[in-house]
């Protein structure tokens, strides 16, 4: 099976835009979880979907929001972007959230 | 709450000798436990996984972690150290509580570093 693919991989925008990063989890997972990495504040979850619904979710503010589509598909979007939003955003994919995740390799955005 | 305790943010070894990776749990359920390894550039793989079936538990690339309950670790090992071996660790805890689905809790991250 081909494994979690993410795209676009590298992204340099600038503050105040808005971004989207996509994630397309292993075939017939059908749950999607997001994380945020970056050197001060290590990993930490964004939220989780599955069948469309976002299941659960941390603690970040409302700027970032997610979807996901009825092939599994998830996308995630950070609106009004600051400095702070700069790091490797990792999605992961599971079957039905309480398995093993298998992790995509990351988008890395840079906030300008 | 869960949290994940990793005891050194560095680790420096010889090619050839012995790994040991420390890391402490805590957690109101009976976890699941993970280690996760990150190469630079790269996302994250599986290493293994602990579930309750075996307190010992057998990874990819010749590691091991032994989960101790008593003593709230699970710690990763590996007998000889390979250069290949060199990356970011994680120890990762997940509480199979229905409102903590798709939630993994990350420790900070051990760097391990490989000596010719």
């Amino acid at each position: 099976k081909a494994g979690v693919t993410q795209t676009p991989r590298y992204l340099i925008k600038t503050r105040g835009q808005q971004v989207t990063l996509s994630c397309s989890p292993i075939s017939g997972h059908r749950s999607v979880s997001w994380y945020q990495q970056t050197p001060g504040q290590g990993l930490q979850f964004l939220f989780e979907y599955f069948s469309e619904t976002q299941r659960n979710k941390g603690n970040f503010p409302g700027r970032f929001s997610g979807r996901q589509f009825s092939n599994s598909r998830s996308e995630m979007n950070v609106s009004t972007l600051e400095l702070g939003d700069s790091a490797l955003y990792l999605c992961a994919s599971s079957p039905g959230g309480q398995e093993t995740q298998y992790f995509g390799p990351g988008t890395r955005l840079l906030v300008l | 709450a869960q949290s994940v305790t990793q005891l050194d943010s560095h680790v420096s070894v010889s090619e050839g000798t012995p790994v040991l990776l420390r890391c402490n749990y805590s957690s109101s359920y009976s976890p699941s436990l993970f280690w996760y390894v990150q190469h630079p550039n790269k996302g994250l793989q599986l290493l293994l996984k602990y579930t309750s079936a075996a307190t010992l538990v057998k990874g990819i690339n010749g590691f091991e972690a032994e989960f101790k309950k008593s003593e709230t670790s699970f710690h990763l090992t590996k007998p000889s150290a390979h250069m290949s071996d060199a990356a970011e660790y994680f120890c990762v805890v997940s509480d199979p509580g229905s409102s903590n689905t798709g939630k993994l809790i990350f420790g900070q991250g051990t760097t391990l570093q490989v000596k010719p």
